[in-house]
């Protein structure tokens, strides 16, 4: 069974900091996704990882893929208090192409 | 615009009733799926469906029923068999097949149980 784990599950960090949101998964995937959600609402598709080493960057966010490791990062550069929001990374199970399995999650906080 | 719409965007069950939340896309998306969201939790699959008429059972199906007869709709029941359905409900669509498959959202409905 596909676990994923995200780390930290809480951040707290001060504008113009840079930090990392660390996705990691316990069997094999061979794609991750990251998705964003604002307080009451709905997921936001971030980025979609779809081989070793991919690499995508939006603005202040760049994601990366490491499938050997089974480990995805979501990189913050100086974070503005608009990237506060709570992010998410998902995979799903090798051979499915439907079920995605989700992380608790990463509440993200920037503070002035 | 093309997209996913969900309704109610809240609702509230009496102990015992079954209650039935809607989600309709205009995305010509083959694949649906429920999701059940608790607090500071991540989302957990309840069920999908890769093609009209054809639906599976998710990681938490037991007390919900689905039906996918039309491919723009697949809405969800929650029966009074499901212990603890207060929760935020999100639906999501991708194209399907071998595709990549990226998921999109609903804005969710939101259920209470009084």
């Amino acid at each position: 069974e596909l676990k994923v784990e995200q780390n930290p599950l809480f951040l707290s960090m001060q504008e113009g900091k840079n930090y990392t949101i660390y996705c990691n998964y316990s069997t094999t995937s061979d794609r991750l996704y990251w998705y964003r959600q604002d307080p009451g609402k709905s997921l936001e598709s971030l980025f979609v990882l779809l081989s070793n080493g991919a690499v995508k960057q939006e603005g202040r966010l760049m994601a990366s893929l490491d499938t050997k490791a089974r480990l995805s990062t979501l990189h913050i550069t100086a974070a503005v208090h608009d990237l506060s929001a709570t992010y998410f990374c998902a995979a799903p199970p090798r051979g499915s192409n439907y079920k995605l399995t989700f992380g608790k999650g990463t509440l993200l906080t920037v503070n002035p | 615009d093309g997209g996913i719409t969900q309704s109610p965007k809240y609702l509230f069950r009496k102990e015992g009733q079954n209650v039935t939340l809607s989600c309709e896309q205009n995305l010509n998306h083959d694949a649906m799926y429920w999701y059940r969201q608790d607090p500071g939790q991540g989302l957990r699959l309840i069920y999908y469906s890769q093609i009209v008429n054809d639906f599976q059972k998710g990681d938490i199906a037991e007390g919900y029923s689905v039906s996918r007869e039309k491919k723009e709709s697949f809405p969800l029941t929650v029966t009074s068999a499901q212990k603890n359905p207060t929760a935020f409900y999100l639906c999501a669509s991708s194209i399907g097949g071998n595709s990549y498959n990226e998921q999109f959202f609903g804005p969710g409905t939101r259920l209470t149980v009084l």
